[in-house]
């Protein structure tokens, strides 16, 4: 049974830096993972952030960049808003289905 | 736009079945492979299936595998999740949502706003 790992929770003070991790199970995460990364606000659905580990959508603020760090994905904020404050969740293939982790609750404070 | 509008949602019994629709619109529809996402209440994200732009290729999550089955009707930009057996822990607000492109291996660009099913007797 293969488990996608975030850190359950982080805090981050407004105009800092704070990066969010995704680890799989299954071994060190690269590309082939895909990994993604999505914002989810309260009573909200879901907004697309990161795809293939490091490209923004068109809508994504500058601020957020990802990259792979070690054997995990990673999604960074720098400048940190308050507006920022939300849950994040990291999405990876594996080869055929996809995976979400357990999700971030970013608070900022 | 790109909106996706899903329904069909609602309270269903244990073991019964129930089919969600998810109206696409403002894009080529057939262009595009389609997932469906769902989410228990209070709970983190669940991917569930997807399907490619054609319906060639479906995958799924081990969770709905031989209960769920997810499918498409392209003529009529219309997605849908057949879901057989449901089970109280089906109970989630589920998101159809589309893929950056027309193959099931392209990851979630946009969401619908969910629609709630409810497995209770």
């Amino acid at each position: 049974q293969t488990v996608v790992t975030q850190e359950p929770s982080l805090t981050v003070s407004p105009g800092g830096t704070v990066t969010l991790t995704c680890a799989s199970s299954t071994g060190a995460v690269t590309n082939n993972y895909y990994p993604n990364w999505f914002q989810q606000k309260p009573g909200q659905a879901p907004r697309a952030l990161i795809y293939s580990t490091s490209n923004r959508h068109s809508w994504t603020p500058a601020r957020f960049s990802g990259s792979l760090l070690g054997a995990k994905a990673a999604l960074t904020l720098s400048g940190v808003q308050p507006e920022d404050e939300a849950e994040f969740y990291c999405l990876l293939y594996h080869g055929g289905t996809w995976m979400f982790g357990g999700g971030t609750k970013l608070t900022v404070l | 736009q790109v909106q996706l509008v899903e329904s069909g949602g609602g309270v269903v019994q244990p073991g019964r079945s129930l089919r969600l629709p998810c109206a696409a619109s403002g894009f080529t529809f057939t262009n595009y492979a389609m997932h469906w996402v769902r989410q228990a209440p209070g709970k983190g994200l669940e991917w569930v299936a997807v399907i490619s732009y054609d319906g060639s290729d479906k995958y799924y999550a081990d969770s709905v595998k031989g209960r769920f089955t997810i499918s498409r009707d392209n003529s009529k930009n219309t997605l849908f999740l057949q879901m057989n057996s449901l089970r109280p822990e089906d109970t989630a607000v589920y998101y159809c949502a589309r893929a950056r492109s027309f193959g099931a291996a392209n990851s979630i660009d946009y969401w619908g706003q969910g629609s709630l099913v409810t497995v209770s007797s």
